[in-house]
């Protein structure tokens, strides 16, 4: 079957770094996202990674590893209004996505 | 209308009863989904449709249908809703069909409650 693993629940700091993983096992791969969803609203999205390697965009980057099925989302510059669930989807070989369960994200001051 | 919009912002339904839920989108994107999120699960698909004129079944297709008369709209049915439909109903659209490769969009959700 397919399946796309998170953390249910992380914690980090104000102003600090916080590392968001995923891991994937999926029928075929074309690509993988990652949306942010603040509670009682929509997702959203923030990248969109195809090739391995790190995609840095503002004080988020997404980091893919095709071979191991494993990505993650790192975040720096913690900010409360970074309080949010972090979804990781991927697109498999049908193009559909395939989503993860989501990390809550609980950013302290 | 900006984006992509939904109706009604929540419902509480009684089951056995008929409920549409409305989704329109001004972008012009040829692909349109409708997912269902539940608490501890990932978003599922339950529709899809890749261009005015066809859709097609996601992971959970049962008890719902659709059409896609036009480009903007993407209407989701429940014929005779159950209480296990209780959920977040999510509308979204995307620039390309088929092969997706373009963000999807989405609506600000439907709360549906079935007693």
């Amino acid at each position: 079957g397919q399946n796309i693993d998170q953390p249910t629940e992380m914690t980090a700091t104000e102003g600090a770094i916080v590392q968001i993983n995923c891991t994937y096992q999926t029928s075929g791969f074309n690509g993988l996202f990652w949306y942010q969803q603040h509670a009682g609203e929509a997702p959203t999205f923030l990248s969109y990674n195809v090739l391995d390697g790190l995609e840095e965009k503002g004080r988020f980057s997404s980091f893919l590893s095709r071979s191991k099925g494993y990505s993650y989302l790192l975040l720096k510059e913690l900010q409360m209004k970074d309080s949010a669930s972090y979804l990781c989807a991927v697109l498999d070989s049908n193009y559909q996505l395939i989503w993860g369960a989501g990390t809550k994200l609980i950013i302290k001051p | 209308i900006a984006g992509i919009t939904q109706a009604p912002t929540s419902q509480i339904l009684a089951a056995g009863r008929r409920m549409t839920l409305r989704c329109t989108q001004d972008m012009r994107h040829n692909a349109m989904y409708w997912y269902r999120q539940d608490l501890g699960l990932g978003l599922r698909l339950i529709h899809y449709s890749n261009t005015a004129g066809t859709t097609g079944k996601g992971e959970v297709p049962d008890g719902y249908s659709v059409s896609r008369a036009n480009t903007d709209d993407f209407p989701l049915t429940l014929a005779s809703a159950v209480p296990s439909q209780t959920s977040v109903y999510f509308c979204a659209s995307s620039d390309s069909g088929g092969l997706v490769t373009n963000e999807q969009f989405f609506g600000p959700g439907t709360r549906l409650t079935v007693l």
